[in-house]
This record gives C-alpha cells, sequence and structure tokens, in this order.
C-alpha cells in the first residue's frame, strides 16, 4: 500500500504564530489528500479535502483562512495553520487513498 | 447524514480472552466498512475491511461481519495478546466514496 509521511511529527510554538505541517506520498502520485484532526479521546474529524492543483474543500464548521492547504504536487500537500492558538493544538493526520486509505503518522502540534 | 457509534472503553482485558467491541452505524445505501488500528505512538492502520452486505473481513485473528440487517460491524479476537494493546476505530466510506467516517476509538488494554 501507499507509504504517506508527514513533518514534523511534533511542534511546539508560541500562539500567533503559523505552523507548516507537511505530507508526502512517498510511492504513489496522489491528486486528492485528506487532512483529519483528532483531538483527545476523540475521533478523527475530517478536515479537508486536498485536490492537486486546483482549491482544496473544506468541511462545513472549518475555517479555511484558518487552515490553508496547498498540494502542488502529485506527492505534497501542506497545511498551514495561521495564527494559532491554544485551541488549535491538537494532532493533525493526512491520507491519501489508493483502492483504500492510508494514513501519515500525524503531526502534534501545542500552541502555548 | 452519516456516523459511526463504538462502545465506549477503555476495554481491559487478560491475555488469551474473548474480544468484542461493537460497532454500529447510519448510512444511506450500504457504504464500505473499516476497522482501524493505532499503536501507541504509530499512525492509523487498516486493520479489515468488509465493502458489502455479508462479507467478513479478517486480519491477524481479528474478524467483522457486515451485517445490513443491524447495520454493524462488530470487531472479534478469540483470544487477544498484549501486543493487541492499540486504539481501534471503526469507519465508512462516505458517499462520494472519498472519505472516511470514523467512530470515536476504542481503546484496548491488554495485561499478561
Amino acid at each position: 500500500g501507499a507509504v504517506v509521511s508527514q513533518h514534523p511529527s511534533w511542534v511546539i510554538c508560541k500562539s500567533g504564530t503559523s505552523v507548516k505541517i507537511e505530507c508526502r506520498s512517498l510511492d504513489f502520485q496522489a491528486t486528492t489528500m485528506f487532512w483529519y484532526r483528532q483531538f483527545p479521546k476523540k475521533s478523527l474529524m475530517l478536515m479537508a479535502t486536498s485536490n492537486e492543483g486546483s482549491k482544496a474543500t473544506y468541511e462545513q464548521g472549518v475555517e479555511k483562512d484558518k487552515f490553508l492547504i496547498n498540494h502542488a504536487s502529485l506527492t505534497l500537500s501542506t497545511l498551514t495553520v495561521t495564527s494559532a492558538h491554544p485551541e488549535d493544538s491538537s494532532f493533525y493526520i493526512c491520507s491519501v487513498t489508493e483502492e483504500t486509505q492510508y494514513f501519515g503518522p500525524g503531526t502534534r502540534l501545542l500552541v502555548l | 447524514g452519516n456516523s459511526v457509534t463504538q462502545m465506549e472503553g477503555p476495554v481491559t482485558l487478560s491475555e488469551e480472552a474473548f474480544l468484542t467491541i461493537n460497532c454500529t452505524y447510519t448510512a444511506t445505501g450500504y457504504p464500505s466498512l473499516f476497522w482501524y488500528v493505532q499503536y501507541p505512538g504509530e499512525g492509523l492502520q487498516l486493520l479489515l475491511k468488509a465493502t458489502k452486505a455479508d462479507d467478513k473481513g479478517s486480519n491477524k485473528g481479528f474478524e467483522a461481519t457486515y451485517r445490513k440487517e443491524t447495520t454493524s460491524f462488530h470487531l472479534e479476537k478469540g483470544s487477544v495478546q498484549v501486543s493487541d494493546s492499540a486504539v481501534y476505530f471503526c469507519a465508512l466510506l462516505n458517499q462520494a466514496g472519498t472519505a472516511l467516517i470514523f467512530g470515536k476509538g476504542t481503546t484496548l488494554s491488554v495485561s499478561s
């Protein structure tokens, strides 16, 4: 199956700064990637669908100006959390679909 | 809309005990159903899946049968091991066939 990596795996930042998270499909060209958010003791929630060469599709309730998504190539999608606040602290996971969904290892964000 | 309901955890078992984690779903039509597992410190991994009614998915001794009459996809294993300790997520594929809808996850802890 597809191998998906994320970078960084851990990030701690000050409130008000922006943080970029990368998602790479290492062995599969993905026209579509997905970004999920996982809260403690909660399920994963789909945030947005990242489309190569076009705008991302955001789920209801997700602020597109807050969570900027760029899918510049078939192997890379980035999620930028702009002006991060403590409530943005979470575990962010990306995935690609190759017959089934393959997930990256996740990025844990802590905003102080 | 689509939704997945899992039994609340944590589930604590002794090694070699029988495991059942209940999962029911609400969806239009007959979506594909999945169980994902997240081991400590790792990303989500597909455990098993079933794409149509009465299908049985199986992997690593785990089984789940797609029951349309009860809209259920319960996960079972006859004899759990300490290495099975993880968080288990039930999920269904959305109507567009592009993204997964997850349950809240069930934490399993197996002691020797």
